[in-house]
């Protein structure tokens, strides 16, 4: 087990521009999280997926936003038309249904919008 | 709507001292987690503590320690003994729990962070 995998870890792109993250989670989770975080904050909560269903999503997550976890194994998060105020570290998490300890986190896509 | 507050942007601790983090949280939730996490300049964010709302004692995890008192709303992180290595941001965060002792998994709220540096 190699831990929640991210891809890219960093990305810049310019403004307007279409751009594309992907997630690899715990195979044996069926949960997964995306996260926003913003340099100095907290993550903030964008939408999870249980297996290939979305059940939450936030006010956060824009109409430029989408995710998607087709097969409930990897999910996908596309950011259209970037906007400067995106530009943030997106985490993905995955987790068990049930359980007591934490979740797993991945080690994040840094993007720059410029 | 679950709020977590950190009052603390940063704080610092000598080498093998004692450090605590305060946490505050608000929910109308009668049943909920709470979380403590480290994350280092690296990026990745490392489980510490959990507490569920109806365990009767403070959570322990090695130099972890989560002082919680219900009736304030409060779910300090005491670290004892600091490490160099402890120099990090901490986030406190809590989740929803579907009834009373359960355990299912659901988004986390989390704080602004504390960062903590130990000086040699």
């Amino acid at each position: 087990d190699t831990g929640v995998s991210q891809d890219p870890r960093h990305k810049i792109t310019k403004r307007g521009q279409n751009v594309t993250f992907r997630c690899d989670p715990i195979s044996e989770h069926n949960r997964l999280y995306w996260y926003r975080q913003t340099l100095g904050q907290g993550p903030e909560f964008l939408t999870y997926f249980q297996n290939e269903a979305q059940l939450e999503k936030s006010r956060l997550l824009s109409d430029r936003f989408s995710a998607e976890r087709p097969k409930g194994s990897f999910s996908t998060l596309e950011i259209q038309r970037t906007e400067q105020g995106d530009s943030a570290m997106y985490l993905c998490a995955s987790s068990p249904t049930q359980g007591l300890r934490g979740y797993t986190f991945g080690s994040g896509t840094r993007l720059t919008v410029v | 709507a679950q709020k977590i507050t950190q009052t603390q942007p940063g704080m610092f601790v000598q080498e093998k001292e004692a450090v605590t983090l305060d946490c505050t949280y608000d929910t109308s939730d009668q049943s909920y987690g709470l979380f403590w996490y480290k994350q280092p300049s690296s990026g990745e964010m490392i489980f510490l503590i959990y507490q569920g709302s109806y365990d009767e004692q403070n959570a322990t995890e090695g130099r972890y320690s989560l002082n919680f008192q219900k009736a304030r709303k409060s779910a300090n992180l005491v670290i004892s003994a600091s490490q160099l290595g402890d120099s990090a941001m901490y986030f406190c965060a809590m989740r929803e729990e579907s009834n009373a002792g359960g355990t299912s998994y659901g988004k986390l709220t989390f704080g602004q962070g504390t960062i903590l540096t130990v000086h040699p």
